[in-house]
């Protein structure tokens, strides 16, 4: 069965500061991977997501993610955050043969930036 | 850029009623998902639906569900006889391909 850890739950860090999340997965076949940004009572956004190819990913708001298939992970990465980044992150897996199948969640990590 | 909407936002109801929540996905996409959110836990799939039937669907999603594309827009989810346990953010998402987009969700409260 298909599975994504993020070990982290709550990460703070300095505006201006960089950031990395960590995502595992799990997953039988060739995997589809996604981070999803929520922000407090919004809906989810795409930040980015890793079908083939390139395993280093760039996404909306300066977000990157880098694919290790060795590893399992997909972490998020940014250089410097912003105050505006502030929010909870989904990493998710998903595939299939025509890529349509159901999306496993991670249980998210809350980020808060400091000033 | 075309978005999947969803409605209403917010619905209370009592236990034992029946909800239907509404979503309206990307025009040209051809596969639909609802999701859920309980608070303060993480989302988990409920069901997907292609070529207007199930595709898959996850042991959460029970008797007491249904999903409808009554119409060449819409895309309802009905839980037939609400529970106290199924008070969640309930997402729609729709994809053409890999990707699945979400709508801002509806928050479900059953007293």
């Amino acid at each position: 069965a298909q599975s994504v850890t993020q070990p982290d739950i709550h990460i703070t860090v300095s505006e201006g500061a960089s950031l990395e999340l960590r995502c595992n997965y799990s997953y039988g076949a060739t995997p589809y991977l996604f981070w999803y940004v929520q922000s407090p009572g919004q809906g989810l956004q795409l930040l980015l997501k890793y079908f083939s190819g390139d395993t280093l990913v760039q996404g909306i708001k300066g977000f990157e993610a880098e694919f290790k298939r060795s590893q399992s992970s997909f972490n998020l990465r940014k250089p410097s955050v912003h105050w505006s980044d502030a929010a909870e992150y989904f990493c998710a897996v998903g595939g299939g043969i025509r890529g349509n199948e159901k999306l496993t969640f991670g249980t998210g990590t809350r980020l808060t930036i400091i000033p | 850029e075309p978005e999947v909407t969803q409605t209403p936002s917010h619905q209370v109801t009592q236990m034992g009623q029946e909800v239907i929540l509404r979503c309206v996905p990307i025009s040209n996409h051809l596969y639909f998902y609802w999701y859920r959110q309980i608070l303060g836990q993480k989302v988990e799939f409920l069901v997907s639906f292609y070529n207007n039937e199930i595709s898959e669907k996850s042991e959460i999603f029970d008797d007491q569900f249904s999903v409808e594309r009554p119409d060449g827009s819409n895309f309802t989810l009905k839980i037939r006889s609400t529970k106290l346990e199924d008070s969640a953010m309930y997402f729609c998402a729709s994809s053409v391909g890999y990707t699945q987009y979400f709508g801002p969700g509806t928050r479900l409260t059953v007293l």
